[in-house]
């Protein structure tokens, strides 16, 4: 089955940096890949996806890249802001079947 | 209802009590999920529903727990004789994809989970 692993676990910047989380896939055939944002005590909320027809999405400071080669995609966060401060999380899925997510990133944005 | 409605939002159980968690998706969402959710931890799946049939219950951890959804709308988790090492967060997420090769709308949105604490 399929198998996410998430880095890193804990992630500090300051506020204006940017943040880069990074997953990797073992499973070939996933096609479908969102983030998924949590605020403390809140429920998951996506944030940005991408399907594996396309290299790179953006949404604003947002921006996820994808290599289905080596089976890696990842989030980067641009000019970052306190209110970015969670727990990101990446998961992989077929045709967002059966998402499988990874052990997740807290994420902080020192002001 | 506007988003993914799951109930109770707490729940205190004694050990070898059963308890069922339900779970009340968007309208009209095909699929149909269930995650229990550790604190600090990601989402782990349990199993998923397409309409009324379970497609994949894999991710349930023994034979304890069970999960229907009979009229392809509301869901239901079970779990006999708890033990201390269910409590969790249950969370139920829907999507209206189908799946079968289709990239139309994959997402999955949460609902609020239920906090099991098996005391």
């Amino acid at each position: 089955g399929e198998n996410v692993e998430q880095h890193p676990s804990t992630l500090s910047v300051q506020e204006g940096d940017s943040a880069v989380i990074k997953c990797t896939y073992s499973d070939s055939a996933s096609n479908y890949f969102p983030w998924y944002k949590q605020e403390l005590g809140k429920r998951p909320q996506l944030i940005i996806d991408i399907r594996s027809n396309v290299g790179e999405k953006k949404d604003q400071r947002i921006a996820v890249t994808l290599n289905k080669t080596a089976k890696h995609f990842s989030l980067h966060i641009t000019e970052t802001q306190p209110e970015d401060s969670a727990v990101y999380f990446c998961a992989a899925s077929f045709y967002g079947q059966n998402f499988v997510f990874g052990p997740g990133t807290r994420l902080s944005v020192l002001p | 209802g506007a988003g993914v409605s799951q109930s109770p939002r707490y729940k205190v159980t004694k050990r070898g009590q059963d308890v069922a968690l339900r779970c009340d998706p968007i309208s009209g969402h095909v699929s149909l999920y269930w995650y229990r959710q550790a604190l600090g931890q990601g989402p782990e799946f349990l199993t998923y529903f397409n309409y009324e049939a379970q497609q994949d219950k894999s991710g349930l951890p023994n034979d304890r727990f069970s999960a229907e959804r009979p009229e392809g709308s509301i869901s239901t988790l079970t779990i006999q004789r708890t033990e201390q090492r269910d409590s969790a967060m249950y969370r139920c997420a829907s999507s209206l994809v189908l799946g079968g090769g289709t990239f139309m709308n994959t997402e999955a949105f949460f609902g609020q989970g239920t906090r099991l604490t098996v005391v």
